[in-house]
């Protein structure tokens, strides 16, 4: 058990459809951040929060909008996707974002969202 | 444009025999690397982190080295076992940045 938990495991939506995917880390930690995974490909960074404040927006399209309440809690609101977007979506927090030399940054991962675009 | 390259082909090896994974990369300055262990449909499992100025680092049956001059990373499990069958991933990181950057990975398997 990794501490950080998602919601929900497995998700099928159709394009037009809006649905938020969940994640809740239990590690005490001040960053949060959202990857993508797509099969055979390397983890695709798509958000970064540190201390509530969202420091990383790779070049995400907007049907993808992320919100982070608290340090525990980080949302992942969809609409409108695309069949691409399918993937296994990764939730993962760190003690916070490393932003001084000499700073590291292990990161815990939740178990993923299975997302099936139609 | 930074680029991380592990073997996309699957190692099979037997079980006792010691399993050697590669991380190169290119157009990069990192300074520490992480391994990170990941099942099927389970979220990476972080392993392994070494800094840019240690050449080496153990735990248990993995170690980790790091060449700068050569721009790679070998991961090694001794004494392999079955469940040591995974994909095993590894992630760059520079000083003070946020983005850590992960290699495709490589699937590994141990035949008993």
């Amino acid at each position: 058990e990794t501490g950080v938990t998602q919601t929900p495991r497995h998700l099928v939506m159709g394009m037009t459809n809006k649905k938020s995917l969940k994640c809740e880390q239990h590690l005490g930690h001040n960053a949060m951040y959202w990857y993508k995974q797509s099969a055979k490909k390397p983890l695709e960074l798509m958000f970064v929060y540190n201390f509530k404040e969202q420091t990383e927006n790779n070049s995400v399209p907007s049907r993808f909008s992320p919100e982070c309440p608290n340090s525990s809690h980080l949302f992942l609101h969809l609409h409108t996707l695309q069949p691409e977007d399918s993937a296994l979506y990764l939730c993962a927090s760190s003690q916070e974002a490393p932003q001084r030399l000499a700073s590291y940054n292990e990161q815990f991962f939740g178990p993923g969202t299975r997302l099936t675009v139609l | 444009s930074q680029k991380i390259e592990q073997n996309s082909e699957a190692l099979n090896i037997q079980e006792g025999k010691t399993a050697t994974l590669t991380c190169n990369y290119t157009n990069y300055s990192p300074a520490y690397l992480q391994w990170y262990r990941q099942d099927p449909g389970r979220g990476p499992v972080f392993l392994l982190l070494i800094r840019e100025n240690e050449k080496e680092k153990r735990k248990e049956r993995l170690k980790v080295t790091f060449d700068t001059t050569l721009k790679q990373s070998l991961f090694h499990i001794t004494a392999s076992q079955p469940a040591d069958s995974a994909t095993y991933l590894c992630a760059l990181d520079r000083a003070g940045g946020f983005k850590t950057i992960f290699g495709a990975g490589t699937r590994l398997f141990v035949k008993a």
